[in-house]
């Protein structure tokens, strides 16, 4: 267990809705950081947020956005969903280590399937 | 945009032999991340590496990094079913506060009792 939570596990929806995928980061951990996994772009960087505040962007369509909250959890918003977007998101966090380094811990992903 | 390539993109072995996993960039590293993830599931951090020549080891799994080729390997001995399920490198796009990590397509290892 990486201490990252996310919710919900699995998603089924229609295409043209809007859903949310939460993430709760490790305690202590400022940065979160968004992923999307597919079969054929594998697992690709959609943003970035620390301690609020946006702080890199991937390959993040328009459609979807994200936040995070005062109490550092994570939502992640995906509009006008399309059949391509069925994939697994996750959510990793981080905290600097004593060594300089950030080590990412990931969640156990939001299974996404429209229909 | 950074790439990174991994080799072999899969692996089947008897249990109890070792074997070696290669994630090379197509750019300068900054740091080498390694995870493992089972089909469907979270991926499960395994080790970073930071510095060239570094190497770590996690039980029978040992990673290095060669800066100077781009590359970081993955050695695992006396591998057992547990070893089994995609491994994944990342690799940070800048050395700077920007962590966001570009992955390789992963290698799925196979071992068989």
């Amino acid at each position: 267990d990486s201490g990252v939570t996310q919710t919900p596990k699995h998603l089924i929806t229609a295409t043209g809705q809007r859903v949310t995928l939460r993430c709760s980061p490790r305690s202590g951990d400022l940065s979160v950081y968004w992923y999307q996994q597919s079969l054929d772009q594998g697992l690709q960087f959609l943003i970035q947020y620390y301690n609020g505040e946006e702080r890199a962007k991937g390959n993040i369509l328009e459609r979807f956005s994200a936040q995070q909250f005062p109490d550092l959890h994570s939502e992640l918003n995906l509009s006008s969903l399309e059949l391509g977007d069925s994939a697994l998101y996750f959510c990793a966090s981080s905290v600097r280590s004593l060594a300089g380094s950030y080590e990412q811990y990931f969640g156990p992903g939001t299974r996404l399937t429209v229909t | 945009s950074q790439e990174l390539e991994q080799s072999p993109q899969s692996l089947i072995v008897q249990e109890g032999k070792n074997l070696t996993i290669n994630c090379t960039s197509s750019k300068t590293l900054y740091g080498l991340y390694w995870y493992k993830q089972k089909y469907g599931e979270g991926l499960i951090f395994l080790m970073m590496l930071q510095k060239g020549g570094e190497e770590k080891s996690h039980e029978k799994i040992t990673a290095k990094l060669d800066e100077k080729k781009q590359q970081s390997s993955l050695h695992i001995t006396a591998s057992q079913p547990s070893h089994a399920g995609i491994y994944l490198c990342g690799a940070p796009s800048s050395g700077g506060s920007n962590y966001k990590l570009t992955f390789g397509k992963g290698t799925l290892l196979t071992v068989n009792p």
